[in-house]
Formats: C-alpha cells, sequence, structure tokens
C-alpha cells in the first residue's frame, strides 16, 4: 500500500484565496483525521470522520474551514477565505480502528501570505 | 481535550541511552503511543503499548507504563544520529488520539 497520500505536498496562497487539501487514505481504513501542525499550538484535530460520516468537527477553528469526505477513498478539507493564520502543515491520518494507530501521511505545507 | 505533557527538547551524545518521558491523564486510555516526526515529514508509529501492560521491548526502544502515575517512557538504546527527531506520545480514548507537544531529540555526535 502507498500509504495515506496527501496533495499538494506545498500550497503558497494570497490572502482571501481559496484552498483545497486533499487526502487519500489507506485503503479499508474507516478512519480519516485531519490535523493542523503548528509551532505554536502543536498538533491540533480538526475534524474526523468514520465510514465517511463526519464525527467530531469540534476542532475546527471557524466557518472558513470545511472538511468532506464524498467516499472512502478521498477527502478534502477546503479553508475559504484564507488567512495568513492558517498557515500551518496540514496532516490527514487514516486508521482502521482505534488500538492500531494511525497512519499519517506527508502533511501539505500551507503558506498564506 | 485530555492533557498529554511532554518535556520540550532532549539532547543526548551518541551511543548514549535517550530516556523521554510523558504524563497523560486520562486513566482509561486503552493504548498509548509513540510516534517519531523527522524534519519535513508525517508522524511515524514507532510502537504502542496496550494499557494492561506495564513495559514492551522492541530492538533499541523499550516502552515503559506506570499506569497508576499515569507515566509513559521512551529509552532509545544506543542513540544515532538518525534518531535525531521529535518524539510524540499519544493516547487513545475510544476512536480519538491526544498527542502530546512532542520532544525534540537532539544526538549529539
Amino acid at each position: 500500500d502507498a500509504g495515506v497520500i496527501q496533495s499538494p505536498r506545498h500550497e503558497v496562497t494570497e490572502m482571501g484565496q481559496e484552498v483545497t487539501l486533499r487526502c487519500k487514505p489507506i485503503s479499508g481504513h474507516d478512519y480519516l483525521f485531519w490535523y493542523r501542525q503548528t509551532m505554536m499550538r502543536g498538533l491540533e484535530l480538526l475534524i474526523y470522520f468514520n465510514n465517511n460520516v463526519p464525527i467530531d468537527d469540534s476542532g475546527m477553528p471557524e466557518d472558513r474551514f470545511s472538511a468532506k469526505m464524498p467516499n472512502a477513498s478521498f477527502s478534502t478539507l477546503k479553508i475559504q477565505p484564507s488567512e495568513p493564520r492558517d498557515s500551518a502543515v496540514y496532516f490527514c491520518a487514516s486508521s482502521l480502528s482505534s488500538g492500531d494507530g494511525y497512519t499519517f501521511g506527508s502533511g501539505t505545507r500551507l503558506t498564506v501570505v | 481535550g485530555e492533557d498529554v505533557e511532554q518535556s520540550l527538547f532532549l539532547s543526548v551524545r551518541e551511543g548514549d541511552s535517550s530516556v523521554i518521558n510523558c504524563t497523560y491523564t486520562d486513566s482509561s486510555s486503552t493504548y498509548l503511543y509513540w510516534y517519531k516526526q523527522e524534519p519535513g515529514a508525517g508522524l511515524q508509529l514507532l510502537t504502542y503499548i496496550f494499557s494492561n501492560m506495564d513495559m514492551k521491548q522492541d530492538q533499541r526502544l523499550t516502552v515503559l507504563l506506570n499506569k497508576k502515575d499515569k507515566h509513559l517512557s521512551l529509552r532509545i538504546a544506543d542513540t544515532q544520529t538518525g534518531d535525531s527527531a521529535i518524539y510524540f506520545c499519544a493516547e487513545a480514548t475510544g476512536n480519538q488520539f491526544y498527542f502530546g507537544t512532542g520532544t525534540s531529540l537532539t544526538v549529539i555526535p
């Protein structure tokens, strides 16, 4: 298996633009998680899905952030409009069930200027 | 969320043992994990321990769990320069993980 695949690896955008981050989880994993990592706040869970259904989105910072999982092999995290304080590394992770551990993607480094 | 705490930095000399410590608050955690993050990369699962165990050894890695004190440690024997990275502990409660702040390990040649 190729692991959790995220795209793009790097994204630089101007403030106010829409940004879409993509994730392909490991085939057969039924949990998918979106995390944000910054120096100041460490790793923050934004939202997670089980069987394509959002279970907990309490970590989503504000309405500018939205996430979807239209099928078991694809998820998106969208920021509209983007702001400089959204600059961070965004990780997607998937797991088969609790106890197995998460498998993380390589992350998307987002810079909003 | 739950509190998972780690010291931020650790420096060791190459060949010495490293011990990275972690404390957590949720006594109902079922699994506890150690992840490694190298620069520019995602988090890689190193090892995990079930909460009814007190020790797990995997080659150079030894995990110790003191459930009474809610204390987890990761010992790396014969630390190498390639072990330089950030190490995260995490506890699993239900389907959610709670990560610590990460410990940045620097190995001095």
